[in-house]
């Protein structure tokens, strides 16, 4: 069964630390690998899409890393700020094209970041 | 637009009782998306548009579920005779035609709707 899951489900960290959120996926075929940042009240928002050759790519603070081998993902937030509070999202897509419906997205972890 | 708008924001509605939600893509985007979200839960596929199209209503959950879209434009989700289990926030999202491999393309979310059914 094709299913994505994120840990921790919620992370709370003071402002300035740097903070690591996990993903998993049982997904097959794998085609790509994206996190979103949902903050409270919105829509998500893209912040990294990784294929299968990429192992690394930064947005600003954030930083994501993908084992292909494992299945595992990582999202890495450098100097955390206030506004980083959010849900942080895993979606991993099915296959090599196709209908949208083979996104398979992660519940997300929330994270609260103190003063 | 600046970006996908979604209304109404907030809709509270009686048991059995139809509801209409609305999107405005970006646009330009050809493409349309709707996807559930129930609290604590992971966002769910409804349907996918291709123009007017709807190549994939896989996650449409019954047939109490209704999407159209006219001009490439605007589109609109009906729930029909709604029931508790429908309360959750509905999000679309659009983006450009679908390039290759199509799975890589960036969506960009609205608002949502949040659906209250009492």
């Amino acid at each position: 069964k094709n299913q994505v899951e994120q840990s921790p489900q919620s992370l709370i960290i003071l402002e300035g630390k740097n903070c690591t959120l996990q993903c998993n996926y049982t997904v097959s075929p794998f085609s790509n690998l994206r996190w979103y940042k949902q903050d409270t009240g919105r829509g998500p928002v893209s912040l990294t899409i990784m294929t299968f050759s990429e192992n690394t790519k930064s947005n600003g603070r954030y930083t994501a890393t993908l084992d292909a081998d494992t299945k595992q993902s990582s999202l890495h937030i450098t100097a955390s700020q206030l506004s980083d509070s959010a849900s942080y999202i895993c979606v991993v897509s099915v296959g090599y094209g196709g209908s949208q419906g083979n996104l398979i997205f992660g519940k997300g972890t929330k994270l609260s970041v103190k003063p | 637009g600046a970006g996908v708008s979604q209304s109404p924001s907030n809709k509270v509605t009686e048991k059995g009782k139809d509801v209409e939600l609305r999107c405005d893509p970006i646009s330009g985007h050809t493409a349309l998306y709707w996807y559930r979200q129930r609290l604590g839960q992971g966002l769910e596929f409804l349907i996918y548009f291709q123009g007017n199209s709807a190549p994939d209503k896989s996650g449409l959950p019954s047939d109490r579920f209704s999407a159209e879209r006219t001009g490439e434009s605007v589109s609109t989700l009906t729930i029909q005779r709604t029931q508790q289990e429908d309360s959750a926030v509905y999000l679309c999202a659009s983006s450009l035609a679908p390039g290759q491999p199509r799975n890589q393309e960036t969506q960009y979310f609205g608002p949502g709707t949040r659906l209250l059914v009492l």
